[in-house]
């Protein structure tokens, strides 16, 4: 069955520094990978996608993630975090249609402090 | 505005009590999903509908039902069966093909008092 994982419950970062929520999958096929961020009672917004092409994908609000196969891990990044990063984010794969839901990591909540 | 529209936002529910969840989309989505969120453990799938009139029982199907009657409408039905209904339930919908993302509503957040 397909699966991601957020190893990480927390990151905090310090403004203008850069920021890494890792993400990890496992899946039996080619993975549809995501990246959501949710605010406080709130639903999730999308931020990025990778599909197929360039292991480096660019989203939203300067985000971008590095897929790596070898590795089977998909990374959300920014070079410089700003204090309105701070929210959860979530990491999902989807796989096809036999098996047809968005699976979604547990969360990583992200803090940025000035 | 296109977009997908969740009501109410809260919802207080008795012990015993069936309560009904909406979800509406004018994004013209054949597919449409309910998941539920507690903290700590991401989002979990209910149950979701690739297309009206038909739906299939997602991770945690038990306690709750569904209707797809509509191309527009998935509302959710959380049934006294349900123990621990105590959630925020947020629905989703998204095209049909698989490497779509999916469009959320806000999300209802559901106390039993």
């Amino acid at each position: 069955a397909q699966s991601v994982a957020q190893p990480e419950d927390q990151v905090n970062v310090a403004e203008g520094n850069p920021l890494t929520v890792k993400c990890t999958y496992s899946v039996s096929g080619n993975p549809y990978l995501f990246w959501y961020v949710q605010y406080p009672n709130r639903g999730l917004q999308f931020l990025l996608k990778y599909i197929t092409g360039d292991n480096l994908v660019k989203g939203s609000y300067g985000f971008e993630a590095e897929f790596n196969k070898s590795q089977t891990s998909f990374h959300l990044k920014k070079p410089s975090a700003l204090v309105s990063d701070s929210a959860l984010y979530f990491c999902a794969v989807r796989v096809g249609w036999e098996d047809n839901d968005m699976r979604f990591g547990a969360g990583t909540r992200l803090t940025v402090k000035p | 505005d296109g977009g997908i529209t969740q009501s109410p936002k809260y919802l207080f529910r008795k012990e015993g009590q069936n309560v009904t969840l909406s979800c509406e989309q004018n994004l013209n989505h054949d597919a449409m999903y309910w998941y539920r969120q507690d903290p700590g453990q991401g989002l979990r799938l209910i149950y979701y509908s690739q297309i009206v009139n038909d739906f299939q029982k997602g991770d945690i199907a038990e306690g709750y039902s569904v209707s797809r009657e509509k191309k527009e409408s998935f509302p959710l039905t959380v049934t006294s069966a349900q123990k621990n209904p105590t959630a925020f339930y947020l629905c989703a919908s998204s095209i049909r093909t698989v490497n779509t993302e999916a469009f959320f509503g806000q999300g209802t957040r559901l106390t039993v008092v």
